[in-house]
């Protein structure tokens, strides 16, 4: 079945450093990526989207790349900070294999920064 | 600051009760979800609205029913409480064509 799913549960990088977290996605229709960004207790917060028509974007410190041909969406955070400790998920728009919806969910990849 | 509110973050609810999440949104959003997030389960869909009093049934709707008299505001019910229902319960809007803005959640816990 249509699946999102993250290669990694758990990332651990040095304070400074660069962080790149990936998604691997399956279906060839999903039109529109979003990253999502959820600290302990809270609720998911958005970060940066990405439509197919597009293979870069950039926000403030995050780049958020698509991959089509491979179907894979990574985030990358620049300089990585304490405050960026959290879980993030990648999210898809198509309309065929995701919930009823439309949107299908990666798990999570847990950020850990080390001072 | 555009925004999603939910009426409690923490809610402690025996079995049997009936139990109202609230909900509301500030961004004049056409669509309002309601998720449960479990650990190792990730995000699942309950129920879903594109519309005033319009309601539409996620992945997993059982136990629960909704309701939307303005445009604003989603409400969660679930009819009685159960164990198996103590989570964090997700509500989020959003325009046709935009990402999802999720609330800050409601940690419910049925005892």
């Amino acid at each position: 079945g249509e699946s999102v799913g993250l290669h990694l549960p758990t990332l651990s990088v040095q304070e400074g450093d660069n962080s790149i977290i990936n998604c691997a996605y399956s279906n060839s229709a999903s039109d529109y990526f979003i990253w999502y960004k959820q600290e302990s207790g809270k609720g998911p917060q958005f970060i940066i989207d990405i439509r197919s028509n597009m293979d870069k974007r950039q926000g403030q410190r995050v780049t958020v790349l698509l991959n089509k041909t491979v179907k894979h969406l990574s985030l990358q955070i620049a300089a990585t900070q304490p405050g960026d400790s959290a879980v993030y998920f990648c999210a898809e728009n198509g309309m065929s294999g995701g919930g009823a919806d439309g949107l299908t969910f990666g798990k999570g990849t847990h950020l850990i920064i080390q001072p | 600051d555009v925004k999603v509110t939910q009426s409690s973050r923490y809610l402690v609810k025996r079995t049997g009760e009936k139990v109202f999440l609230e909900c509301v949104q500030d961004m004049d959003h056409e669509n309002m979800f309601w998720y449960r997030q479990d650990p190792g389960l990730g995000l699942r869909l309950i129920y879903f609205s594109y519309d005033v009093k319009m309601k539409e049934k996620g992945d997993i709707p059982e136990g629960y029913s909704v309701s939307r008299e303005k445009k604003e505001r989603f409400s969660l019910i679930l009819e009685s409480a159960s164990t198996n229902q103590t989570s964090m319960y997700l509500c989020a809007s959003r325009a046709s064509t935009s990402a999802l803005i999720f609330g800050p959640g409601t940690r419910l816990t049925v005892t």
